[in-house]
Order: structure tokens, then sequence, then C-alpha cells
């Protein structure tokens, strides 16, 4: 079957705790995007990358980073949590960019205490 | 500030009417604009999208109307199934920032049997 996968799917942490979010895709997408979701804002990208190796910013990047070593795996970072990134996250992958139409994760809800 | 804009947080309609979902933008350097559906604990899936050189794309129940002038979509579900419950994303992109999608923050609709 098709699809991102996302782990975890529920995290509680304490502040400055270094966590990672995982992400893979199994359809051989080369786009893939983090985003993440708030109450009344929407959707918002954090990270995107066109392909291996090719990783940019999205419009809130701040506290986040991310690596593409491999097509299938878009890792998520947390270098120093803090409660501000309190969220619903998802990674989404797509083959011909984000105008061809997202397969989107199940989400990951982070709570940072 | 948010560039698309959702004003209807939720949605009753009867089974077997239609259902109409507003979006409006402020960008007018949008082009392309996507529909996500989303069930709860689950990622958005896409819908349906369309072209700024279109007013109209049609995908069996689903229709998706283009007003440039008015900076204005919708989303028509006809007719409409107790399935079609779930949050209703719309997103815009412009081809200089094709990197990434501008989500709505999402209508709840609710399909009354």
């Amino acid at each position: 079957e098709a699809q991102v996968t996302q782990n975890p799917r529920y995290l509680i942490t304490v502040t400055g705790k270094k966590l990672t979010v995982t992400c893979s895709q199994n359809m051989n997408h080369e786009y893939m995007s983090w985003y993440r979701q708030d109450p009344g804002l929407g959707l918002r990208q954090i990270y995107y990358s066109m392909n291996v190796e090719v990783t940019d910013k999205g419009d809130v990047p701040e506290g986040y980073k991310v690596s593409r070593k491999e097509k299938r795996n878009f890792p998520l970072i947390l270098e120093s949590p803090s409660p501000n990134q309190t969220s619903l996250y998802f990674c989404a992958s797509s083959r011909q960019g984000p105008r061809g139409g997202y397969t989107f994760g199940s989400g990951t809800r982070l709570t940072v205490v | 500030d948010q560039q698309v804009k959702q004003n209807s947080p939720s949605l009753s309609v009867q089974e077997g009417r239609i259902s109409i979902l507003n979006c409006d933008y402020t960008n007018s350097m949008f082009d392309y604009f996507l529909w996500y559906k989303k069930y709860p604990a689950e990622g958005p899936t896409f819908l349906i999208s369309i072209s700024s050189i279109k007013d109209k794309n049609e995908d069996g129940r689903f229709t998706v109307f283009l007003n440039k002038s008015a900076k204005h979509l919708s989303l028509h579900i006809v007719p409409s199934q107790p399935g079609d419950s779930a949050v209703y994303f719309c997103a815009a992109s412009y081809q200089t920032g094709a990197n990434n999608l501008f989500f709505g923050t999402g209508t709840r609709l609710t399909v009354i049997p």
C-alpha cells in the first residue's frame, strides 16, 4: 500500500530534550515536506526537500532541522524543543511537488511541557 | 496574516443535498488551488485541484469553482453522503513559490443521514 509513515503518533516531552520524528514514504517520491497544524492557523510548511541532499526552509523553520540522506526518509529534528512547538505535525510526499497533490502521513501530536 | 481564508468553521447538510464549502484568498499571485479532506486521526487526503486558467473542474460528485475577480473558490459536493463528513481544507500556491502550499483553517462538514 502506498503510504507515508510517521512515528511516533503521540509524544510528550520536556523542554530542551532533543527529539526526532521519523517520516518514510514507499512511493519513490522525490518531493517531501513537513507541516505543522495549529488552531486558527491551518497547516504551515516547516521544511521541504526536492530530492536527496536538497532541503530548504518553509514558512516556519525556526527551531527545526531536517535531513534527506535517502529518498524515502525525511526526519524532522527538534534540537531543543520549546512549548511553542506543541503542535500536530504532518509529513507529506509528492511525485511532482505540492501542486501535484500531497500524500500525507497520519500525523504526530507533539506536546512539549 | 492568513492568505487563504475559510470563514465558516462548520457546515451541516442533509444527506442527498448539496454541500458548498467556500474559500477566499488575498494573494493575487496564487494560480493553483487544491482541496483536501481530513478525517480524524488521519492526514489530509487530496481531493481535487484547479488551475487559474479554468473556472471549473469536476470529478465525480466534487466540483470546484474559481472566481478570480472575487478571489473566491468553492467546492460543491452533490449529492452529499455521510462518508463526506470531514474537515475540508483549501490550499493555494503561486508559480514562483511552487514549493509551498498555503492552507486555509478548514471547514468541518457534517452530513446528516
